[in-house]
């Protein structure tokens, strides 16, 4: 099956630094989704992005699918943003496979 | 829209009592699944289903039951619970086949003891 990696495993931030978080994937998909986990467990869909470039405010992600990487983007990060980020894939099965996440904490 | 609502939010079951865990969702979405999270690890899909009367197989769908007999509900249940099923489960809905863009439920944090 697809293999999903993402990093870093961890980032530490300042307010108003900006991040790039990863997403390399194994094989060919047709569905790949960016979601945030806030500390409370909820999980936001951020981005359906499965090639090109999406944004939505301070974020943004673009897919380069013939290479097999996504690329998250958070510019003038807010402590808001602290979470986990999960990127997840899928082929032409109905299946989504998540990878283990980047956490990410953003200090004042 | 209430969204994906999921009941219990905590419980806490002894080994080898068995119970459902509820999934409903008000958005007439074909697709509905089930995952389990467990600290450190990412998402693992349990069962999944693509219209009323059709379920699959995920990823882990060892000691885990589900069925789908309206477009609206998901219920997951646990046979014989073990404390390998101690975990954090989410159930998630998309408006097509193919888990596009899904939309994600609060959660229920099982122990099993």
């Amino acid at each position: 099956g697809i293999q999903v990696e993402q990093s870093p495993p961890d980032l530490i931030l300042q307010e108003g630094a900006n991040s790039t978080l990863r997403c390399n994937f194994s094989d060919s998909v047709n569905n790949l989704q960016w979601f945030h986990q806030n500390p409370w467990g909820q999980l936001i869909n951020l981005f359906y992005i499965p090639s090109g470039t999406k944004q939505n405010g301070r974020l943004s992600a673009t897919t380069v699918a013939t290479e097999r990487y996504s690329l998250l983007y958070i510019s003038s990060s807010q402590t808001t943003d602290s979470g986990v980020y999960f990127c997840a894939v899928g082929d032409n099965t109905d299946k989504l496979i998540f990878g283990t996440g980047t956490r990410l904490q953003v200090f004042p | 829209n209430a969204g994906v609502t999921q009941t219990p939010k905590f419980q806490v079951l002894k080994t080898g009592q068995s119970m459902t865990l509820q999934c409903a969702q008000d958005m007439n979405h074909e697709y509905m699944s089930w995952y389990r999270q467990d600290p450190g690890m990412g998402l693992r899909l349990i069962h999944y289903s693509v219209g009323a009367g059709i379920t699959d197989q995920g990823e882990v769908p060892n000691g885990y039951n589900v069925s789908r007999s309206t477009t609206e509900d998901f219920p997951l249940r646990l046979l014989s619970a073990a404390p390998s099923q101690t975990s954090v489960y989410f159930c998630a809905s998309s408006y097509q086949r193919g888990a596009y863009e899904q939309y994600f439920g609060p959660g229920t944090r099982l122990t099993v003891t």
